[in-house]
């Protein structure tokens, strides 16, 4: 069973652009919503995480959205760069430290020059 | 965050042999967490590894086939054993350390 469901599972956007990928969880013991960016060959970087106490965390381009209530967040990217084309991961855990993390299917963003 | 030093990053096996991938992490940390991810795919936990206690796998791994260890607080060590085609994946340690999940490089194996 999969734990998180994220979509779409790829996503093509112009230069400048705004990105926007969307996860839904059940499990509501979850308490931390990182985003995961990887390269290929790389394995995935943290790149902003949320708790359910807010409802957005913004960092730079990145902003993760969270409507506790749905048991939904998305992750947007605005001013969409080239750079910015890598395959991510939502996931979600409860009680950092203690367990693992469990992971959306990804989405491969190519944002096009 | 903590820094993790996976290796090999990559490497060619023969079916039938058997590869240890190591992680070393800057810190001291409770838990070290392995995954699988299959070519194009998310992120599969392996197993759970605590130090000084036998590592806890998830359904559809094994001890024999995915033998762990856990000698101190900053290393852990995982092996594929009789190694298959079926076994090409690449392999992630990860730690949570200061409110954060960190994972290795990645090590890439392939089975011919």
């Amino acid at each position: 069973q999969q734990q998180v469901k994220q979509s779409p599972q790829s996503l093509i956007v112009q230069k400048g652009g705004i990105s926007i990928i969307n996860c839904a969880y059940e499990n509501t013991a979850f308490d931390y919503f990182p985003w995961y960016q990887q390269f290929p060959g790389k394995g995935p970087a943290l790149l902003i995480a949320i708790r359910p106490d807010v409802s957005e965390k913004k960092e730079g381009r990145f902003t993760i959205s969270f409507n506790k209530s749905a048991k939904q967040f998305s992750l947007h990217i605005m001013d969409s760069q080239p750079g910015d084309s890598a395959t991510y991961f939502c996931a979600a855990s409860g009680q950092t430290g203690a367990n693992n993390l469990f992971f959306g299917t990804g989405t491969r963003l190519t944002v096009i020059p | 965050s903590a820094v993790i030093s996976q290796k090999p990053s990559r490497d060619i096996c023969q079916r039938g042999t058997s590869l240890t991938i190591q992680c070393q992490v800057d810190s001291q940390v409770t838990m070290m967490f392995w995954y699988r991810q299959q070519p194009g795919q998310s992120l599969t936990l392996i197993a759970t590894a605590n130090q000084g206690s036998e590592a806890t796998y998830e359904s559809g791994f094994v001890i024999d086939k995915f033998p762990i260890s856990r000698p101190n607080l900053t290393f852990s060590t995982l092996t594929v054993s009789n190694m298959s085609p079926e076994d090409s994946s690449i392999y992630l340690c990860s730690v949570d350390a200061n409110y954060g999940y960190t994972f290795g490089s990645g090590t890439r194996l392939t089975v011919v």
